[in-house]
C-alpha cells in the first residue's frame, strides 16, 4: 500500500506550545521519512528526515519520533513560533520517489 | 544559483487547450519531478525523470506528458487541458547518490493552472 496518512488536517496553537503532527504507513519497503514545510505561495522545503532504523531525530525545535513497529512517525514542534504557521507534510520514499502525506495546516498565534 | 524555476507562473487556458509547463535546475541533479497540488489531496507525483532522456509514471500521469531532452530542463505538457487539471504544478530535482542517504528534493515556486 502505498499511501501515507497524515492528521491533524489543521491545528491551531498558542505561542510557545507544543505542535503534534501525525503520519501512518503501510509499507515496509519505504526507507526514508522527510517532513516538508510549505509556506503560503512557495514551493515546499525540506524541514528534517529520519531513517527507520532511527527512533528519534532532533534538530532545533523540530524532532521527528518514528515507532517501526507501529508504522507510524511524528513531528513535533516545540515553543511553536508564529514564524512556524505554514502546511507540513509528512513523506515516504520508496525507490527515489516521495509519496506526501494530505498535509497539516498549522496556525500559531500570538 | 537560482535553484529550480517555473515557467510560466500562473495560466488560464480553455478546456481543450494545450500548454507545456517548463521547469529548469541549475544544480546539476539527476532526478526530477512533476507534482501537482490539489486541497486536501498533498502532493501528487504525475511523472518523474531518473536522467536525461528518461521518464516514468507517477501516480497520476493520465492526460500529461513529460520530456527530458536537457539534464537541465523537465517539461510538462497538457495535449488537451481538462478542468479537473485545475490545480497548482511544482517542479522538484534531487541528486541520485548512494541509497543510505537521503537526497533532498528541491523545490520549485509553483504554476498556479486554471482551466475554464
Amino acid at each position: 500500500q502505498q499511501q501515507v496518512k497524515q492528521s491533524p488536517q489543521s491545528l491551531i496553537v498558542q505561542k510557545g506550545g507544543i505542535s503534534i503532527i501525525n503520519c501512518a504507513y503501510e509499507n515496509t519497503a519505504f526507507d526514508y521519512f522527510p517532513w516538508y514545510q510549505q509556506f503560503p505561495g512557495k514551493g515546499p522545503a525540506l524541514l528534517i528526515a529520519i531513517r527507520p532504523d532511527v527512533s528519534e531525530k532532533k534538530e532545533g525545535r523540530f524532532t521527528i519520533s518514528f515507532n517501526k513497529s507501529a508504522k507510524q512517525f511524528s513531528l513535533h514542534i516545540m515553543d511553536s513560533q508564529p514564524g512556524d504557521s505554514a502546511t507540513y507534510f509528512c513523506a515516504a520514499r520508496s525507490t527515489d520517489k516521495l509519496i506526501f502525506g494530505t498535509g497539516t495546516r498549522l496556525q500559531v498565534f500570538p | 544559483n537560482a535553484g529550480v524555476t517555473q515557467t510560466p507562473k500562473f495560466r488560464v487556458l480553455k478546456t481543450g487547450q494545450s500548454m507545456t509547463l517548463l521547469c529548469a535546475q541549475d544544480m546539476n541533479h539527476e532526478y526530477m519531478y512533476w507534482y501537482r497540488q490539489d486541497p486536501g489531496m498533498g502532493l501528487r507525483l504525475i511523472h518523474y525523470s531518473v536522467g536525461e532522456g528518461t521518464t516514468a509514471k507517477g501516480e497520476v500521469p493520465d492526460g500529461y506528458n513529460v520530456s527530458r531532452l536537457k539534464k537541465q530542463n523537465f517539461l510538462l505538457g497538457l495535449e488537451s487541458a481538462a478542468p479537473s487539471q485545475t490545480s497548482v504544478y511544482f517542479c522538484a530535482s534531487s541528486y541520485s547518490g548512494p541509497r543510505g542517504v537521503y537526497n533532498e528534493q528541491f523545490f520549485g515556486p509553483g504554476t498556479r493552472l486554471t482551466v475554464l
